[in-house]
């Protein structure tokens, strides 16, 4: 099975800062790799789908990149509202669908 | 509206069975693959099975395999998921989710498993 790797696991910022979560994965899942949001409470919601492609409505501050086995969410400018936890995730095959562990990220 | 709406959790005594559905309207359910994902209290997302559009294939994470069936009805709009012999480590929100990329999700159903 492939595995995902997050880090940092917590990260803080302030806003306006630049902020980059990597995501490993255990072998290669070429472009299939999405990112999430997900706030207390609430379901997750779908930022970035096949590396790099933005969901309708997300703020074009987040951005991604990467293949193979390394890729990275990008905020660019952090705003106080993106004080969640994120998560990767890995669609490479149909057979399962891979998180990682979640990157919380504060705000300071 | 284009929506998932998840019922059927509850609370279920160790070894119990349980039965989830999600309801879809405003998109064509028979068009995507269909998945469960679960959060434990506190804990990261688990992807828990899928289901492919046709309900021909069908794929789960290992620690429920033989214990869960995922399934569908695309003339009623709906998703299921079978949760027979149930552990304390099975509890959490149980999410159903479209497509490959979970572009859509339900807002969740609470399993909790105590006795």
């Amino acid at each position: 099975d492939i595995q995902m790797t997050q880090s940092p696991s917590t990260l803080s910022a302030s806003v306006g800062d630049r902020v980059t979560i990597t995501c490993r994965a255990s072998q290669s899942i070429g472009t299939w790799l999405a990112w999430y949001q997900q706030k207390p409470g609430k379901a997750p919601n779908l930022l970035i789908y096949k590396v790099s492609s933005l969901e309708s409505g997300v703020p074009s501050r987040f951005s991604g990149s990467g293949s193979g086995t390394e890729f990275t969410l990008t905020i660019s400018s952090l705003q106080p509202d993106d004080s969640a936890t994120y998560y990767c995730q890995q669609y490479s095959r149909s057979s399962q669908g891979t998180f990682g562990q979640g990157t919380k990220l504060e705000i300071k | 509206e284009v929506q998932l709406v998840e019922s059927g959790g509850g609370l279920v005594q160790p070894g119990g069975s349980l039965r989830l559905s999600c309801a879809a309207s405003g998109f064509t359910l028979s068009s995507h693959w269909m998945s469960w994902v679960r959060q434990a209290p506190g804990k990261g997302l688990e992807w828990v099975a899928n289901i492919k559009q046709d309900g021909s294939e069908k794929y789960y994470v290992d620690s429920v395999k033989g214990r869960f069936t995922i399934s569908r009805d695309n003339a009623k709009n709906s998703l299921s998921l079978q949760m027979n012999s149930l552990r304390a480590e099975d509890m959490g929100v149980y999410f159903c989710a479209r497509t490959t990329y979970f572009d859509l999700w339900g807002q969740g159903t609470l399993v909790t498993v105590s006795s």
